[in-house]
């Protein structure tokens, strides 16, 4: 099984909303990232959580907090977010190995108005 | 630094037409190499991978070569089905690296019927 999933499918905030992106995976994978897909785009990485710690951080704005609460769930945190902030966001889970390949869930679309 | 580059899109094609998508690489040493597809309002799912020269990915009918001498990953498939439209995202993750996939711009696939 390469299931990754992702809660919610659709999010609509304002921009002083906060809200939460979640994902989870149970195939015992110990990398987990968190990617940003703006339409007609390849994925743009954010973060990467290696062995529950963050280990890259792509210089993302802080209001976007990441959290990796354990090594089978990874959490995005939104505060006060902008419009140019719409997009699928997508996790992705992979063993932690070098060169492992990266299995993705279905990503969250998220509309900030 | 690492790159791909993938033939322009959008490609439309006749179901059971042969599809060739041209992908190649720009790395040090031998990354590996993967083909992911995205199909309307979802998320990545990979597709194929190869590891190291000469290493033929298939799935689905799909297959692509890793070709170390002209740096190539051509995503090839004998009869297209209606089934297969969507956008097909090439990419590479460095040998002993940093966890980073560097994604192709993506090529956009329509077939009719």
């Amino acid at each position: 099984d390469t299931e990754v999933t992702q809660t919610p499918k659709h999010l609509v905030m304002g921009m002083t909303n906060k809200k939460s992106l979640k994902c989870e995976q149970h195939m015992g994978h110990r990398a987990m990232y968190w990617y940003k897909q703006k339409a007609k785009k390849p994925p743009e990485l954010m973060f990467v959580y290696s062995y529950e710690k963050l280990s890259i951080n792509e210089s993302v704005p802080s209001r976007f907090s990441p959290e990796c609460p354990n090594s089978s769930l990874l959490n995005l945190h939104l505060h006060a977010l902008q419009p140019e902030d719409s997009a699928l966001y997508l996790c992705a889970s992979s063993q932690g190995e070098r060169q492992e390949t990266q299995y993705f869930g279905p990503g969250t679309r998220l509309l900030v108005l | 630094g690492d790159s791909v580059t993938q033939m322009e899109g959008p490609v439309t094609l006749s179901e059971e037409a042969f599809l060739t998508i041209n992908c190649t690489y720009t790395a040090t040493g031998y990354p590996s190499l993967f083909w992911y597809v995205q199909y309307p309002g979802e998320g990545l799912q990979l597709l194929l991978k190869a590891t190291k020269a000469d290493d033929k990915g298939s799935n689905k009918g799909f297959e692509a070569t890793y070709r170390k001498e002209t740096t190539s990953f051509h995503l090839e498939k004998g009869s297209v089905q209606v089934s297969d439209s969507a956008v097909y995202f090439c990419a590479l993750m460095p040998k002993g690296g940093n966890e980073k996939l560097t994604f192709g711009t993506g090529t956009r696939l329509t077939i009719i019927p």
